[in-house]
């Protein structure tokens, strides 16, 4: 059960992209389409971005969208936006009802 | 509208224990798997558990097996987590969270547990 691996920190622009990697194994990201993205600002809970590597839940900006290949998955955000700053965790399932988060990557928006 | 409130934490001695509970509410609690996750300070998401929506079915972490254990209530909407052998490690925040399919679709806002002598 070893975290994923994400960058520690981001940065970019308003109105610039950034993408997020998650790195994992085959025994995670690289069998499963179950790869989730998830937005934490400062002493609130986290909120789904991404679910099932590329779906956005309803409400989510399309400003947000995933991906994957092999054992990497990806989370890219376009026209960055100041409220877009925060850390963003990956997870995935990981076999016999297990799921394994990233440590998180600090995105600032300059 | 979609619900999770944690209760229960607080501030415990290594080797006692504590129950965690979340409550639940806007949506049919039975039809849902659930997790707890727990945030230890200045920190990232660590996955603890999760129990089937029938309560037939758990899985835990390493570090917590042998130790926790998750239950739920469906007829009381509530799901819990029972913690044994408490150790300063396991100082956290702990959400308990819906299962969206293979995500996790919604959260509670958190209940900190301080394990220190």
């Amino acid at each position: 059960q070893s975290a994923l691996t994400q960058p520690a920190s981001v940065s970019g622009s308003p109105g610039q992209s950034i993408t997020i990697s998650c790195t994992g194994t085959s025994s995670d990201v690289g069998t499963y389409n179950y790869v989730s993205w998830y937005q934490q600002h400062p002493g609130k809970a986290p909120k789904l971005m991404i679910y099932d590597v590329t779906n956005r839940p309803s409400g989510v900006s399309n400003r947000f969208s995933g991906s994957k290949s092999g054992n990497t998955a990806s989370l890219t955000i376009s026209g960055l936006q100041a409220q877009d700053e925060a850390i963003f965790y990956c997870s995935s399932y990981a076999s016999s009802g297990t799921r394994v988060f990233g440590g998180g990557t600090k995105l600032t928006v300059l | 509208q979609v619900q999770l409130v944690e209760s229960g934490g607080g501030v415990v001695q290594p080797g006692t224990s504590l129950r965690l509970s979340c409550a639940v509410s806007g949506f049919t609690f039975s039809d849902y798997a659930m997790h707890w996750v727990r945030q230890a300070p200045g920190t990232g998401l660590e996955w603890v558990t999760m129990i089937s929506y029938d309560g037939t079915s758990t899985y835990y972490t390493d570090s917590v097996k042998g130790r926790f254990t998750i239950s739920r209530d469906n007829s009381k909407n509530s799901l819990y987590l029972h913690m044994n052998s408490l150790r300063p490690e396991d100082t956290a925040v702990y959400y308990c969270a819906r299962d969206g399919n293979y995500d996790f679709d919604y959260w509670g806002q958190g209940t900190l547990v301080t394990v220190s002598s």
